[in-house]
């Protein structure tokens, strides 16, 4: 039962557009979700988070949108950049466990020139 | 953020034989979580790692296949024992990252049992 989805296994944008990457939920019990980045043969890399009370959280160029009554979230990327060409996981935290994290399976995204 | 150096980074081990994976991290942490990710597959809790007590598995996963030592606050090894192909996947750890808001994971180590 795969409790976060990330339902592009893959995306393709060009350098300078906006890159979206879509993750949704099925557990009402995420309240805390986050954004990884993860390049070949390293480890997930720390992005964004946002809590669910509120709707956007953004850094850089990256924002973070969470739309609870449709339990969906979206990371925007703007510009796109070579340099985020990466594997991309969305990953829930439920109330109460502090640190469980549930993650989706991933979107690649590819930046190209 | 916290750094955490994990080791080895690969291994090609035979079937039956166990694996002693190694995460060091350069400040004191209450809990240290170890991950598996199988090929094509998202990243899966296997336990988390407290100092002093026993490793709190995941559905799925068990001591006997996994043992999981938490020797102090820096330091964790997760062993894959009595390996079979099904186990080849990239093993990680991970620590909470409380200056980052996030969670602070290992370089992975990529584990292929033949």
């Amino acid at each position: 039962d795969q409790q976060v989805k990330q339902n592009s296994p893959s995306l393709s944008v060009q350098e300078g557009r906006i890159s979206i990457l879509n993750c949704d939920y099925t557990n009402s019990m995420f309240d805390y979700f986050l954004w990884y980045k993860k390049y070949p043969a390293e480890g997930p890399t720390f992005l964004i988070s946002i809590s669910s009370i509120k709707d956007k959280n953004e850094d850089g160029r990256f924002t973070v949108f969470l739309n609870k009554s449709a339990k969906h979230l979206s990371l925007h990327i703007v510009p796109s950049q070579p340099g985020d060409s990466a594997v991309y996981f969305c990953a829930a935290i439920p109330t109460g466990t502090a640190s469980k994290l549930t993650f989706g399976t991933g979107t690649r995204l590819q930046v190209t020139l | 953020s916290a750094v955490i150096s994990q080791k080895p980074s690969r291994d090609i081990c035979q079937r039956g034989t166990s694996l002693t994976i190694q995460c060091q991290v350069d400040s004191q942490v209450t809990m240290m979580f170890w991950y598996r990710q199988q090929p094509g597959q998202s990243l899966t809790l296997i336990a988390t790692a407290n100092q002093g007590s026993e490793a709190t598995y995941e559905s799925g996963f068990v001591i006997d296949k996994f043992p999981i030592s938490r020797p102090n606050l820096t330091f964790s090894t997760l062993t894959v024992s009595n390996m079979s192909p099904e186990d080849s996947s990239i093993y990680l750890c991970s620590v909470e990252d409380g200056l980052v808001g996030g969670y602070t994971f290992g370089s992975g180590t990529r584990l292929t049992v033949v």
